[in-house]
């Protein structure tokens, strides 16, 4: 069963203290990896989509990476305003996207 | 603004009764999504349209729910009888043509509590 697994699920970072997030996937046949930024009562705005392992994408602090198991969303020298929960979907099947559970990133002013 | 839009935001139902929410997803966007999401969890697949035609049902979608896509455009998801398990965020989102890129453009949501 085609399954994407995010970690940590909560990440509280101090201003400017780079990370990394996981998302390590499960399924037959990707048609894409994404990932979305979801701020509190909102719907998920998208970031970015990956395709074939190796394959790196990035906007302003944030960067992505994929490989055959897993893609990592680093945010290098992270801004208060960063704070958000990162979801990770991957395409399933013909039509349907599975989304991970996202982490919740916290950054301290 | 040309972004996806739907409506009601919020909605508070009392158990039993029938809902309806709308989405208006991107103009030039021909596929569709329906999702439910519950606090704490990522956005979970409902069903999916392209153009009118409904492709794809998740096996979790009951048959109180039901979703429509008339002549392609707005799509309506309606949950009848419903229950306080069915309260969540429900989000629709839509894709560009086929051959497009793959991501998908949310909405805000609707909010719904089952009291």
């Amino acid at each position: 069963e085609d399954q994407v697994t995010q970690s940590p699920e909560a990440l509280r970072l101090q201003e400017g203290e780079s990370s990394s997030l996981n998302c390590s996937y499960t399924v037959s046949g990707l048609r894409g990896l994404f990932w979305y930024r979801q701020d509190p009562g909102k719907g998920p705005e998208f970031l970015f989509t990956l395709y074939s392992a190796g394959e790196e994408k990035e906007k302003e602090r944030l960067k992505a990476t994929l490989t055959k198991k897993e893609s990592f969303l680093h945010i290098t020298a992270p801004k208060p305003e960063d704070s958000a929960t990162y979801l990770c979907a991957v395409g399933s099947g013909t039509y349907k996207y599975i989304f991970g559970t996202g982490t919740r990133l916290k950054v301290l002013a | 603004d040309t972004g996806v839009s739907q409506d009601p935001r919020h909605k508070i139902t009392k158990r039993g009764q029938n809902v309806t929410f709308r989405c208006d997803p991107i103009s030039e966007h021909n596929r569709l999504y329906w999702y439910r999401q519950t606090l704490g969890q990522g956005p979970e697949f409902l069903t999916y349209f392209q153009n009118e035609a409904q492709l794809e049902k998740s096996r979790l979608l009951s048959d109180r729910f039901s979703a429509e896509r008339p002549k392609g455009s707005f799509s309506t998801l309606e949950i009848q009888r419903t229950e306080q398990g069915d309260s969540a965020m429900y989000l629709c989102a839509s894709r560009p043509s086929p051959g497009g890129p793959g991501e998908q453009y949310f909405g805000p949501g609707t909010r719904l509590t089952v009291t």
